[in-house]
């Protein structure tokens, strides 16, 4: 079946631009992760979704950062303003709900280059 | 809080000998702990978990962990390593008590190289 995919894969933009990023997590799974992995660093959570309500965002660096998912499903990041900083692989990760747990299967990413 | 110290962040061995990568942790609540796998170009790929019973974790590709709560530390283990294992390793932590929010708290990496 298909996995987890992430469009686009690569995004180049200047400083100061907006951009999108595009989560499409495995078909029925509630739970949505995204995670941001700077070069040489371990992936850094950022946000959790549990149906369409963002349980969790306390790892959003600041406010020039937003996601949502709509319909329970797809998932977009939102950046504003970028900035050379935001340079990063942008991982999501679903999982189905329950406890005690449930992997997560990840992405390959978006690589974005903030010039 | 939780935090994740991978002790190496690169391990050069040759092709068919053992290789330990060491993972400690912090935590004030009770964690599960995972090791995940990263081949150059490719996404993470869960290699084993520990959630409970057994300190000794088996996954995949040959790879085993040992969970120590004394020493809080999860260190990954193999035998005889190939040419094929040449990846970056990561370990994570997630909170058991977290209800459904099962985020990862994940250490910087280890890069394993594997020469012939």
């Amino acid at each position: 079946g298909a996995g987890v995919s992430q469009t686009p894969s690569n995004k180049v933009t200047e400083k100061g631009k907006y951009v999108e990023l595009r989560c499409d997590p495995i078909s029925g799974h509630t739970a949505l992760y995204w995670y941001r992995q700077s070069l040489g660093q371990g992936p850094e959570f950022l946000i959790y979704f549990q149906g369409t309500g963002a349980a969790d965002d306390s790892g959003l660096p600041n406010d020039r950062f937003f996601a949502v998912r709509p319909e329970g499903s797809v998932s977009t990041l939102k950046i504003q303003r970028t900035e050379r900083g935001d340079s990063a692989v942008y991982l999501c990760a679903s999982s189905s709900a329950g406890l005690p747990y449930n992997e997560q299967f990840f992405g390959p990413g978006t690589r974005l280059t903030v010039l | 809080a939780q935090s994740v110290t991978q002790l190496d962040s690169q391990v050069p061995v040759f092709e068919e000998a053992p290789v330990e990568l060491r993972c400690n942790y912090s935590s004030s609540v009770s964690v599960y702990l995972f090791w995940y796998v990263q081949y150059p170009n490719q996404g993470l790929q869960l290699l084993l978990k520990y959630l409970s019973g057994s300190t000794l974790v088996k996954g995949i590709n040959g790879f085993e962990a040992e969970f120590n709560k004394s020493q809080t530390s999860f260190h990954l283990r193999k035998p005889s390593v190939h040419i094929s294992d040449t990846a970056e390793y990561f370990c994570a932590v997630m909170n058991r008590d977290a209800g459904n929010n099962r985020k990862l708290i994940w250490g910087l990496g280890t890069s394993l190289a594997v020469n012939p």
